[in-house]
């Protein structure tokens, strides 16, 4: 079975520090897509960032970036300078290539409240 | 690029009767749409996959009678929730995609009550 797993249930930083959220992921597909989609209280899934698996080079947006660690199916969120905009549920996701089971994967998400 | 729109944002009904909620691509062509029911606190839960033109394909216990869903053209798909019930009350998202394993890009949601 394709699971994705978010080991912190909710995390908490200091506008303008760091945080990191954690992903791990299982599945048996060479081919993939990764995923950080952001869902504020509005309750609208913004997607942050997507990793191509056959890539090494790890993504970016803005302050937002990944460590994408293939060979341990890992695939951590770093938010640099963490702004008030950025408290929101954070969901990882995959999505297998091949297989014929191309569906999105989520983890159960973590809440990161951002502090003034 | 990439917005999707969904209609109505909320709406609350009476038990047995149906309701249509509209997903819209708005600026790309969607050649597959989801539809994702969230639970409060839960993450999101797939329903079903819609190919333009074509039947859409339920998970297993979504009941494809009581949540059809209609993919007619390349920007537009809808869900409709038929005699609805209190258990039915629920967040509704609705995702679009160029291609099934492309990049899915979400509606606003609809929040739906059922009285």
């Amino acid at each position: 079975a394709q699971t994705v797993t978010q080991s912190q249930p909710e995390m908490s930083v200091q506008e303008a520090e760091t945080v990191t959220l954690s992903c791990t992921y299982d599945t048996s597909e060479n081919n993939y897509y990764l995923f950080w989609y952001k869902q504020p209280p509005s309750r609208q899934m913004i997607l942050v960032i997507r990793q191509e698996a056959y890539k090494q080079q790890n993504a970016t947006e803005n302050r937002f970036s990944v460590n994408f660690q293939k060979a341990a199916k890992s695939f951590s969120l770093k938010i640099s300078d963490s702004q008030l905009g950025d408290t929101a549920m954070y969901f990882c996701a995959f999505i297998p290539l091949q297989g014929g089971s191309e569906k999105l994967v989520f983890g159960k998400g973590t809440k990161l409240t951002v502090n003034p | 690029g990439a917005v999707v729109s969904q209609h109505p944002s909320w709406v609350i009904c009476k038990s047995g009767t149906s309701v249509k909620i509209e997903c819209r691509s708005l600026d790309f062509q969607a050649t597959t749409m989801f539809w994702y029911r969230q639970f409060p606190k839960q993450s999101l839960m797939l329903m079903a996959t819609s190919n333009e033109g074509s039947k859409a394909t339920y998970e297993q216990g979504v009941e494809k009678d009581k949540f059809l869903i209609n993919h007619a053209s390349l920007t537009l798909s809808t869900l409709t929730v038929t005699s609805a019930h209190p258990e039915d009350s629920s967040f509704y998202i609705c995702s679009a995609s160029r291609r099934i394993t492309d990049t899915q890009y979400f509606g606003p949601g609809t929040r739906l009550t059922v009285l």
